[in-house]
């Protein structure tokens, strides 16, 4: 029962373009969204986050839109640098604190 | 500010061994959290503890099993190890359950099991 799903594996795109990662969920309890950003070999770090009673959260090159009545989340990166390659991953808040992860995708910027 | 120091960073154990990785939140947070990584499958939750009582548990079988100590160290177990058991094992810690902002990651334990 996967509660947070990330179904794109992987996303490409051309340094400078624009990034758009998504992220889709079952449960309309989770009060926090989150977004982590983890290279090989390193823990997960945090990127950004969004209140569920928010519907955006901005943060310099990164955005992150909250659609409830969609259960989407979706993380915008402007403008991507190779440095943002990496595997993203999507997580939920549950009522109980626990965090709930998506699969992952991974970016891949391209000079 | 020492990070969430996870060891050891590797460990190779044959099918059938156990194994016990250590993970050493930062200071001052209370609660820590396990998760298991394999590829395609994400962040597999496995449990958490705070203030030495585990709070919630994923769907792992009995083999998995951890504790947490008075400073707030965390140990989690794997008895009777399996091939499916290879996989990148994942600390976090947080004030408590309840603070924003998620978690800190450690780096991982790498468990290779042949």
């Amino acid at each position: 029962d996967q509660q947070v799903k990330q179904n794109s594996p992987s996303l490409s795109v051309q340094e400078g373009r624009i990034s758009i990662l998504n992220c889709d969920y079952t449960n309309s309890m989770f009060d926090y969204f989150l977004w982590y950003k983890k290279y090989p070999a390193e823990g997960p770090t945090f990127l950004i986050s969004i209140s569920s009673i928010k519907d955006k959260n901005e943060d310099g090159r990164f955005t992150v839109f909250l659609n409830k009545s969609a259960k989407h989340l979706s993380l915008h990166i402007v403008p991507s640098q190779p440095g943002d390659s990496a595997v993203y991953f999507c997580a939920a808040r549950s009522h109980t604190g626990k965090l709930i992860f998506g699969q992952g995708t991974t970016l891949q910027v391209k000079p | 500010k020492a990070g969430v120091t996870q060891t050891p960073r590797y460990l190779i154990k044959t099918r059938g061994q156990q194994v016990t990785l250590s993970c050493s939140p930062i200071s001052g947070h209370r609660s820590v959290s396990w998760y298991q990584q394999t590829p395609g499958q994400g962040l597999q939750f496995l449990f958490e503890y705070f203030s030495e009582t585990q709070r919630n548990k994923g769907n792992f079988p009995g083999r998995f099993s951890g504790r947490q100590f008075s400073n707030s160290r965390s140990e989690m177990n794997v008895s009777t190890l399996e091939l499916g058991d290879s996989a990148l094992y994942l600390c976090a810690s947080s004030l408590g359950p309840e603070s924003p902002g998620g978690y800190t990651f450690g780096s991982g334990t790498r468990l290779t099991v042949v």
